[in-house]
């Protein structure tokens, strides 16, 4: 069982705020996801880090932005978010070395964002 | 570009019913992995498939691997309500999951 943290939780914003969302895994492992997935939709990659201070763009372009400074906390900000940005935003970890190299993504309870 | 292809996307089903869902995925990976998500919740995972043939069993959900015809498949026993829930599929290209658009199932008594 993997512990990985999100919060918020539950977001409601207005248009054209910036806000972070945060994400921390307790397991030191080295790779990080955040997925966005809209309510009964498949997930789509936005952003993933294999390392810190190494990021990169996921397969579904998004406005966000992420960094990776510390290990275990890979945050994501929107500059100024706006109504299409509302959706459910998940954060995963992996770690593909070790015992059981599965590699399997472990996620987050999500945070669902607003914008009003 | 890999894509991955769930079938049925909405499933219900009676208590004591045996079913499959399917998963199809387009282009070679080397891992498969099986998750579910209950509603307004996270994803939990349930299998990882890492091999020509490999099988894995959990309580009445057993998961299934054919690399040569680009299968997996989710096999659900004797079906009770608490396997209800959205059941995502997901493959391994290039280092990322690409996931499939998920089974809603729905399990009535």
């Amino acid at each position: 069982e993997a512990d990985i943290y999100q919060t918020p939780r539950y977001l409601v914003i207005g248009t054209g705020k910036k806000i972070t969302l945060e994400c921390s895994q307790t397991m030191g492992h080295d790779k990080m996801y955040w997925y966005q997935q809209d309510p009964g939709m498949e997930l789509h990659l936005i952003h993933y880090s294999y390392g810190v201070n190494s990021t990169e763009k996921g397969d579904l372009s998004s406005e966000s932005t992420v960094s990776r400074i510390r290990t275990e906390h890979f945050p994501l900000t929107l500059e100024s978010a706006r109504p299409s940005h509302t959706s459910q935003y998940l954060c995963a970890s992996s770690d593909r070395g070790g015992a059981k190299p599965t590699d399997t993504q472990y996620f987050g309870p999500g945070t669902r964002l607003t914008v009003l | 570009e890999l894509k991955v292809e769930q079938n049925p996307l909405f499933l219900s089903m009676q208590e004591g019913k045996n079913y499959t869902i399917y998963c199809n995925y387009s282009t070679t990976s080397d891992r498969l992995y099986w998750y579910r998500q209950d509603p307004g919740k996270s994803l939990e995972s349930l299998f990882v498939l890492l091999s020509n043939g490999a099988v894995k069993q959990e309580g009445r959900l057993m998961a299934s691997l054919d690399t040569k015809a680009r299968l997996s498949t989710l096999h659900i026993t004797a079906a009770v309500h608490d396997l209800s829930a959205t059941y995502f599929c997901a493959a391994s290209f290039t280092g990322k999951l690409i996931f499939g658009q998920g089974t809603t199932l729905q399990v009535k008594p």
